[in-house]
């Protein structure tokens, strides 16, 4: 069984370049949720998306976008970069919630951005 | 605002039980508490969620306590491969609010030879 695989692995932007990255979930997985990790603030929401719809969206400004597509797969696209966006970025699938609430989430490798 | 607490570093010898300890300062009766860890470099890895009663799986136990904000993770064997970053995080389930997950800052698990 596929993973979640992450494009690209590692990527090296420099200041006010934009970049895409993109999420491929397991099959049969239709949420798709996107984490920002850095040394100094951990693991941290962006998004998620289920269905091609966003549902809920963290506490970052509106250079961090993102979309999905109708066979699942996401991509997100962080637009006038800047250094502190350098980070890893890790994105999850997960399938539809059980009525036992329990639902595990898949990450995938993630795409480490380097902005210079 | 809701804190979850996890001492930041712990050693375990190999072969022997490595027990990871969570504190909830509020936790509501529909909140699941889940464990990921974290090897470096690579994406967080599922490994244990409950939600009242204590929970066992292939790679490790959960004891959740009765008023549900004490939670501790027990790796029954540690081996070297179980040197990660541990992650305690409560989620809504998908009933409640949107899916997402918020992870405090883990506890790093060194499992020594």
């Amino acid at each position: 069984k596929a993973g979640v695989t992450q494009t690209p692995r590692y990527l090296i932007k420099t200041r006010g370049q934009q970049v895409t990255l993109s999420c491929s979930p397991i099959s049969g997985h239709r949420s798709v949720s996107w984490y920002q990790q850095t040394p100094g603030q951990g693991l941290q929401f962006l998004f998620e998306y289920f269905s091609e719809t966003q549902r809920n969206k963290g506490n970052f400004p509106g250079r961090f976008s993102g979309r999905q597509f109708s066979n699942s797969r996401s991509e997100m696209n962080v637009s006038t970069l800047e250094l502190g966006d350098s980070a890893l970025y890790l994105c999850a699938s997960s399938r539809q919630g059980a009525l036992t609430g329990a639902n595990v989430l898949t990450f995938g490798a993630g795409s480490r951005l380097t902005v210079l | 605002d809701a804190k979850t607490t996890q001492p930041p570093s712990m050693d375990c010898a190999e072969g022997r039980a490595a027990n990871l300890p969570c504190n909830h300062s509020t936790i509501s009766g529909n909140e699941y508490v889940y464990w990921y860890r974290q090897i470096h470099s690579q994406g967080p890895q599922y490994i244990i969620h409950g939600l009242k009663n204590n929970e066992t799986n292939e790679m490790a136990s959960l004891i959740i306590t009765e008023d549900r904000k004490s939670s501790t993770l027990i790796l029954p064997h540690a081996t070297l491969r179980d040197t990660a970053v541990y992650y305690c995080i409560k989620k809504i389930p998908p009933l409640g609010s949107a899916r997402q997950l918020t992870f405090g800052s883990g506890t790093q698990l060194t499992v020594l030879p």
